[in-house]
């Protein structure tokens, strides 16, 4: 299966400040990446399907100018949230949509103080 | 509105003692069922993909079988190294192939 990363795997911040987390597929091109969030004891929800060369589409809910969304290259996806605030702490996941399945991310764990 | 209900919420079990977790669904069409394990602080790790009535599938200890209205996740003497959380996801036919996920059984295996 292929290996995906993310960079970093922690993160704290002000609030206020902007926090910008990497995924990289190091043997796999992905055209379609997902990023979901993961609050405590809560389920996996889906912030936003990203797709190489085109614009991110955010679920409902979701602020597309505060989770900022490039899909750069079929290797590289990457989340900004911006002006971040302490309700933005969370643990952030980035999926590629490989053939048959998905390909997960280890996950960036994001606090703001 | 396409939903995924998990149960339970959380399990202990005594190391050998075997059980099932449960994962309803309600969607519009099924395009398939996954299974994934997470440990605390990482990523979901895939278990098993279900995509039709009937079809089970195994590895190690674990065997998933899927109804037309649920999953269920059969742990056959389970150890320590079992405890984890569950997670059920669907992906709903004709649509993306973003996955909707249930909030997962916390199994917790006693030596």
């Amino acid at each position: 299966g292929a290996v995906v990363s993310q960079h970093p795997s922690w993160v704290i911040c002000k609030s206020g400040t902007s926090v910008k987390i990497e995924c990289r597929s190091l043997d796999f091109q992905a055209t379609t990446m997902f990023w979901y969030r993961q609050f405590p004891k809560q389920s996996l929800m889906l912030m936003a399907t990203s797709n190489e060369g085109s614009k991110a589409t955010y679920e409902q809910g979701v602020e597309k100018d505060k989770f900022l969304i490039n899909h750069a290259s079929l290797t590289l996806s990457t989340l900004t949230v911006t002006s971040a605030h302490p309700e933005d702490s969370s643990f952030y996941i980035c999926v590629l949509a490989g053939e048959w399945t998905q390909y997960f991310g280890p996950g960036t764990r994001l606090l703001v103080l | 509105e396409d939903q995924v209900t998990q149960s339970p919420e959380a399990l202990r079990l005594q190391e050998g003692e075997s059980s099932s977790l449960n994962c309803s669904y309600t969607v519009s069409g099924l395009r398939g069922l996954f299974w994934y394990r997470q440990d605390p602080g990482k990523g979901p790790e895939f278990l098993f993909t279900l995509y039709s009535a009937g079809e089970e599938k195994e590895k190690e200890r674990l065997k998933a079988t899927l109804t037309k209205k649920e999953s269920f996740l059969h742990i056959t003497a389970p150890k320590p190294e079992d405890s984890a959380t569950y997670l059920c996801a669907v992906q709903i036919q004709g649509g993306s192939e973003k996955l909707v996920f249930g909030k997962g059984t916390k199994l917790t295996v006693n030596p």
